[in-house]
């Protein structure tokens, strides 16, 4: 069974770009979430995919943006880059309603 | 009502001891309650959960007590190790689509000590 896996690891961008985050959900699940996770905090709900369609938004402004595929990989986008989008990102797995959420390594971004 | 509060911020424990972490929340719709592991630069890794229906729920040297009317749980780690040294998070959310999102309490750093 393989698990959660995200790329890249590392990412550094400046201010004003866009970024793509990679996410391929654990074996048999076809629900993807995602989570930012500040310095010294506990991750926070961006947004969730279920059946490629978006199925639920945390509070974060539309220039995050996602996208779910067939395969039930999933893409974070985020627009016009600020400093304080500095974070480990976070992708879930998990199967449908279930609550069980499987965590992927994370991707962490510095924005310069 | 969406929040989770967890405490303490940080805990050392020698080895051996144990080690308790209580977290609360406020919105009664929550219906699962999961622990989680992270070490540094690592995703979190799922722990052990609870539902409202039982009181306590163990896994090895890892127990959950859940206390629904106090809206209050908590993990206790027995005979802890130096290995378990790690930031520790509780959540809590409800069943079913945009309602399972995970919220989650802001974090213990346990350390260990041999």
């Amino acid at each position: 069974e393989t698990g959660v896996t995200q790329s890249p690891t590392h990412l550094i961008k400046t201010r004003g770009q866009q970024v793509t985050l990679r996410c391929s959900s654990q074996s048999g699940h076809n629900t993807v979430s995602w989570y930012q996770q500040a310095l010294g905090q506990g991750p926070q709900f961006i947004f969730q995919y279920y059946r490629e369609e978006e199925n639920g938004r945390g509070n974060f402004p539309p220039r995050f943006s996602g996208l779910q595929f067939p395969n039930y990989s999933s893409e974070l986008n985020v627009n016009a880059l600020e400093l304080d989008d500095s974070a480990l990102y976070l992708c879930a797995s998990s199967f449908g309603g279930n609550n069980e959420q499987f965590f992927g390594p994370g991707t962490r971004l510095t924005v310069l | 009502q969406q929040q989770v509060k967890q405490s303490p911020q940080s805990l050392i424990v020698q080895k051996g001891g144990i080690s308790i972490i209580n977290c609360a929340y406020e919105n009664t719709a929550f219906d699962y309650f999961p622990w989680y592991q992270q070490f540094p630069g690592k995703g979190p890794a799922l722990l052990i959960a609870i539902r409202p229906d039982v009181s306590e729920k163990k896994e090895g040297r890892f127990t959950i007590s859940f206390n629904k009317s106090a809206k209050q749980f908590s993990l206790h780690i027995m005979d802890s190790q130096p290995g378990d040294s790690a930031t520790y998070f509780c959540a809590a959310s409800g069943y079913g689509g945009a309602t399972n999102k995970l919220i989650f309490g802001t974090g213990t750093l346990l350390a260990v000590q041999p």
